[in-house]
């Protein structure tokens, strides 16, 4: 049992490019979610999905899209890399009214 | 939406020492969650707690949900329990859209 997984955990892009973050759970969790945290700051939501087929937005979604086709996975898509966008992004998971799980996190820079 | 302040924003302690972290919140809620984030960055639930009292080990917490706020008690505090507390909470009972706090980071020195 995985929990959370996320990949890659390190990321260096350039201005421009674009990239996915992968999250995968194997806990059959309807809801996922993905968070950003910035250096000494909590972590403010991205998007999230209450299951396959359905995302909505988060507090901070300008730059990020979705999609959720399986329980499993639930990618994030960077379109086009800012220095804004350098920080620490968590993925998690949840199952009706119990707590989140997070992955381990992936640290992205943006030069 | 939710506005979360968490008190105090830095605590250092010797170890052994007892400690109290507070969460406010501006709205009802149903869901409260409290993690601890270690110093290699990974957050851990500690508590889902939107409203009572729980412990665990030298943790407990108590939410007051009609006062609009919960506390974290951590007893004979050990080094390894340094790192940042965050209380996350949100109108749900589901805990995937959750609102966090900007956290009360504590050291335990030996």
């Amino acid at each position: 049992n995985a929990g959370v997984t996320q990949t890659p955990k390190f990321q260096v892009l350039k201005t421009g490019q674009s990239m996915t973050l992968q999250c995968a759970q194997d806990m059959n969790h309807e809801y996922m979610s993905w968070y950003r945290q910035d250096p000494g700051m909590g972590l403010r939501l991205i998007h999230y999905s209450v299951g396959a087929g359905i995302t909505d937005q988060g507090e901070v979604p300008n730059g990020y899209n979705v999609s959720r086709s399986t329980t499993e996975d639930f990618p994030l898509r960077l379109l086009s890399a800012a220095p804004s966008q350098t920080s620490v992004y968590f993925c998690a998971s949840s199952r009706g009214s119990s707590p989140l799980h997070f992955g381990n996190g992936t640290r992205l820079t943006v030069t | 939406g939710i506005q979360v302040e968490q008190s105090p924003p830095d605590l250092i302690l010797q170890e052994g020492a007892n400690s109290t972290l507070r969460c406010n919140f501006s709205d009802s809620v149903n869901n409260l969650q409290w993690f601890h984030q270690n110093p290699w960055g990974q957050l851990i639930n500690l508590f889902y707690i939107p409203s009572g009292t729980k412990q665990n080990g030298r943790l407990s917490a108590t939410t007051v949900a009609t006062e609009r706020y919960s506390l974290l008690y951590i007893s004979s505090s050990q080094t390894t329990d340094s790192g940042v507390y965050f209380c996350a909470v949100g109108y749900n009972t589901n805990a995937g859209k959750s609102t966090f706090g900007d956290g009360t980071t504590l050291t335990v020195k030996p």
